[in-house]
């Protein structure tokens, strides 16, 4: 059974950086073909991609994040780190961690607010 | 970026009425299009991929259709637990992105 649970702050301050970590099971992130992505959804609103890792370490950044964003994997402890600077109210949104494209396992979300 | 327009945004459905969600692209692409549903306080749910494909757990009532800039979500005979939110998303061309959604709610 594949799970993803995402976990750090619920509060982050503006301009700070936020750090969360997707912690799975189920799957390797060291088998061909699999990835493990991260969407946002602030509230009330849609859902936005903001990047993904492969299982071979190749990486993918939302074009209007990127220099903000960085993902990383620990294979061995079946973790990947999502790294986020320079938060803003903006940023206030519920962020989850997916399996795979298209994503059919989802995280049940963690809901970071930016404020001050 | 592939942007990608749902309509309408919202829908006012009774029950046992059939459902047609529409999902535009702005550019052109084969089947590289998932749908998902998302109920309230709920993550969003895998229910259509490769345009057409049902993910496992939804019904037959579902079906996905479409290709190049135009994709259809139906629901064959809306069911209660069929009003939610439902989004496309294209996975073509990174950056993937999502339609702003359609909510199907209760006439």
């Amino acid at each position: 059974q594949i799970t993803l649970k995402e976990s750090g702050p619920t509060l982050v301050r503006p301009t700070q950086t936020l750090t969360l970590t997707c912690t799975f099971s189920g799957f390797s992130l060291s088998t061909s073909g699999v990835s493990v992505g991260w969407i946002r959804q602030p509230p009330g609103k849609a859902l936005e991609w903001l990047g993904l890792i492969y299982w071979d370490d190749d990486k993918r950044y939302s074009p209007s994040l990127k220099s903000r964003l960085t993902i990383t994997k620990d294979t061995s402890k079946n973790q990947v780190v999502l790294t986020m600077t320079n938060m803003d109210p903006v940023d206030t949104a519920t962020y989850f961690c997916t399996h795979r494209i298209p994503p059919d396992y989802w995280g049940q979300g963690s809901l970071v607010t930016v404020s001050s | 970026d592939i942007v990608m327009t749902q309509s309408p945004a919202t829908l006012s459905v009774s029950p046992g009425e059939r459902v047609t969600l529409s999902c535009r692209a702005s550019q052109t692409f084969s089947s590289n299009l998932a749908w998902y549903q998302q109920k309230p306080g709920q993550t969003p749910r895998l229910l259509i991929y490769g345009a057409s494909t049902r993910a496992t757990g939804f019904p037959a009532r579902f079906s996905g259709s479409g290709s190049g800039t135009e994709f259809t979500l139906t629901i064959s005979s809306l069911q209660s637990e069929d009003f939610a939110v439902y989004y496309c998303q294209q996975y073509n061309n990174w950056p993937w992105t999502f339609g702003q959604g359609t909510k199907v709610e209760i006439k």
